[in-house]
């Protein structure tokens, strides 16, 4: 099944903060994010592991609340360069290597 | 390092044809996966290789699509009998065994005419 991710899109000025959400209907093992800018591969942002970790690099963080089957990607003083497609997948059961993908999450920062 | 390769970068076919893509993972992933991207959507699952062999088909869509990876390295996706609706980005992703992380190629845009 086919995580849920929300909202479709958001529109940000720069400096401004956004969040991502992504919802299973099932238990996750993990769960990985990408950005995708249009016309090329999407880029690997960072992969959570179940136990309820937090992870983050620069102003980009992420955290994973496992028995909720969520995460939620966060975007602090958003850059000109955070504009793309967020990609939330979702893997069920460890070592699988399959990964359901959600529809995406277009963000668009703004001068 | 180089990253994961895919060719050809387009392709243009006509409905009934055969196709190969093809694609080079980061030298020394032992994982390699295939997806399939349509407009405005998330990447769908194709096949995931662990060395040599399929580990996991399931996302296959029909007995037209078929994928080897001979040597453990390099991968072909194969599509016989072209349809329309088989126009989409191929993507292909390779991780390593430490930690599952995929990094994905370019893509080759199948277009169907």
């Amino acid at each position: 099944q086919q995580p849920v991710q929300s909202p479709q899109a958001v529109i940000l000025r720069e400096g401004e903060d956004a969040v991502i959400n992504c919802s299973s209907s099932k238990a996750l093992y993990s769960v990985h994010w990408y950005r995708q800018k249009h016309g090329e591969a999407p880029v690997f942002l960072m992969i959570l592991l179940k136990g309820g970790e937090q992870k983050g690099h620069e102003k980009i963080s992420a955290s994973f609340n496992e028995k909720k089957q969520q995460s939620s990607l966060y975007l602090t003083a958003s850059q000109l360069s955070y504009s793309g497609t967020y990609f939330c997948g979702t893997e069920t059961s460890g070592n699988t290597g399959k990964l359901i993908f959600g529809q995406g999450t277009t963000l668009q920062v703004k001068p | 390092g180089a990253g994961v390769s895919q060719t050809p970068s387009n392709k243009v076919t006509e409905k009934g044809k055969y196709v190969e893509l093809r694609c080079d993972p980061i030298s020394g992933h032992t994982a390699l996966y295939w997806y399939r991207q349509s407009l405005g959507q998330g990447p769908e699952f194709l096949i995931y290789f662990q060395g040599t062999g399929a580990a996991d088909d399931s996302g296959l869509p029909n007995d037209r699509f078929f994928a080897v990876r001979p040597e453990g390295s390099v991968s072909t996706l194969k599509i016989q009998r072209t349809e329309r609706g088989d126009s989409a980005v191929y993507l292909c992703a390779s991780s390593s065994d430490r930690d599952g992380t995929q990094y994905f190629g370019p893509g080759t845009r199948l277009l169907v005419l």
